[in-house]
């Protein structure tokens, strides 16, 4: 079966300060990959996704993950975080037609 | 933009009554999807659909049953509501089986079983 792991619980950074939020997979094949962020009272929206290609995935707000087939992981980054960045974030694994989440990951990026 | 609604933010029930959550996409997709969310535990299945009247269990579905009867709807209900019950539950919905498109979700209805 599919998995990732966000081995973080919280993850503490300083505005301005560039962010890592790390994911491992285990998956048998490829891995189809998703990176999601949940706001405060309110539902997950997606950040990127890497399916096949290059290994520098881009994606909204000014996030960025790479993946990395021989660590197997899919760490999510900022180059400048920012105050707004506080939130919620979940690494996804696509398992057939399903997503398989990790426990999520609490960013706080303080002023 | 595609949009999910779920018909509840919040939501109070007693234990043992009939629990119906609501949720309707608006962009034609065939997959639906409920999660429900507990601290520590991340997003976790409890059905899913694919088309109108199918349905497929997840990975908790017990004490509960879904129902699809159009293609943009897709209700969860918990057949006699139990205080381990009480979580965030959220609904999503993707465009298709074979798509690797993005799951969109709705905001979640919090409900507390008392």
């Amino acid at each position: 079966a599919q998995s990732v792991a966000q081995p973080e619980d919280q993850v503490n950074v300083a505005e301005g300060n560039p962010l890592t939020v790390k994911c491992t997979y285990s998956v048998s094949g490829n891995p189809y990959l998703f990176w999601y962020v949940q706001y405060p009272n309110r539902g997950l929206q997606f950040l990127l996704k890497y399916i096949t290609g290059d290994n520098l995935v881009k994606g909204s707000y000014g996030f960025e993950a790479e993946f990395n087939k021989s660590q197997t992981s899919f760490h999510l980054k900022k180059p400048s975080a920012l105050v707004s960045d506080s939130a919620l974030y979940f690494c996804a694994v696509r398992e057939t037609d399903k997503l398989i989440f990790g426990t999520g990951t609490r960013l706080q990026v303080f002023p | 933009d595609v949009k999910v609604t779920q018909s509840s933010r919040y939501l109070v029930k007693r234990t043992g009554e009939k629990v119906f959550l609501e949720c309707v996409q608006d962009m034609d997709h065939e997959n639906m999807f409920w999660y429900r969310q507990d601290p520590g535990l991340g997003l976790r299945l409890i059905y899913f659909s694919y088309d109108v009247k199918m349905k497929e269990k997840g990975d908790i579905p017990e004490g509960y049953s879904v129902s699809r009867e159009k293609k943009e709807r897709f209700s969860l209900i918990l057949e006699s509501a139990s205080t381990n019950q009480t979580s965030m539950y959220l609904c999503a919905s993707s465009f298709s089986r074979e798509s690797n498109q993005p799951q969109h979700f709705g905001d979640g209805t919090r409900l507390s079983i008392l």
